[in-house]
């Protein structure tokens, strides 16, 4: 496609459970940045691939939460043990450059934790 | 803390008439800023961006925005607004130490009237 594809759109899990959110980017960007939008926020970073590296991940709230982009194309949005404060929408955006100055965001998954 | 304000939480303005949201941003050197447009469902969309030279910069879909480092702000503008703007926009800046730290505002939301 065209633009960032973000799967699923909503997600329902229960208080405990593992979730995997997924992010496919512009084909051919280098960076890809994830964020987490609580209700009535603005974005909030957590963290930064450049390739496959993992350049920046000091805005992932706890160690539940892990992220990987292993063929610095698709990446996964892992987040163990739910709590209701992860309900959030998560937003992945790409960039062709290395550096955040032109990313185009995706539609963003709507983690909803009961 | 670094940190990006945005002091209007929700905003109306009549069709036609023009619009000016604010944004003041808190960092110790200039910093790489932007104005993002969230439509309900959908994700960010960069309206404009500054990193050096003319105060001045042009966006999409008619709007601009002023820097002035005096008053640590970069105000959004529109002569005149339309219906399609309605809308949550988003002020945000560059972490000069990361490249995808982008630190947002916490957005506000934009009203039309007929």
């Amino acid at each position: 496609g065209a633009g960032v594809s973000q799967s699923p759109r909503y997600k329902v899990a229960k208080r405990g459970q593992d979730v995997a959110l997924r992010c496919d980017p512009i084909s051919g960007h280098v960076s890809l940045f994830w964020y987490q939008q609580a209700l009535g926020q603005g974005p909030e970073f957590l963290t930064y691939f450049q390739n496959e590296a993992q350049l920046d991940k000091s805005g992932l709230p706890s160690d539940r939460f892990f992220a990987e982009r292993p063929e610095g194309s698709v990446s996964t949005l892992k987040i163990q043990r739910t709590q209701q404060e992860d309900s959030a929408v998560y937003l992945c955006a790409s960039s062709l450059s290395t550096a955040n100055t032109e990313a185009f965001f995706g539609q963003g998954t709507r983690l909803t934790v009961v | 803390a670094q940190s990006v304000t945005q002091p209007d939480i929700h905003i109306t303005v009549s069709e036609g008439a023009s619009l000016e949201l604010r944004c003041n941003y808190s960092y110790g050197a200039t910093p790489y800023l932007f104005w993002y447009v969230q439509s309900p469902g959908q994700g960010l969309q960069l309206l404009l961006k500054y990193f050096s030279g003319d105060t001045l910069v042009q966006g999409i879909k008619g709007f601009e925005a002023e820097f002035k480092r005096s008053q640590s702000s970069f105000n959004l503008r529109k002569p005149s607004v339309h219906w399609s703007d309605a809308a949550e926009y988003f002020c945000a800046a560059l972490d000069g130490g990361s490249q995808g730290n982008l630190i947002f505002g916490k957005g506000t939301k934009l009203s039309v009237k007929p």
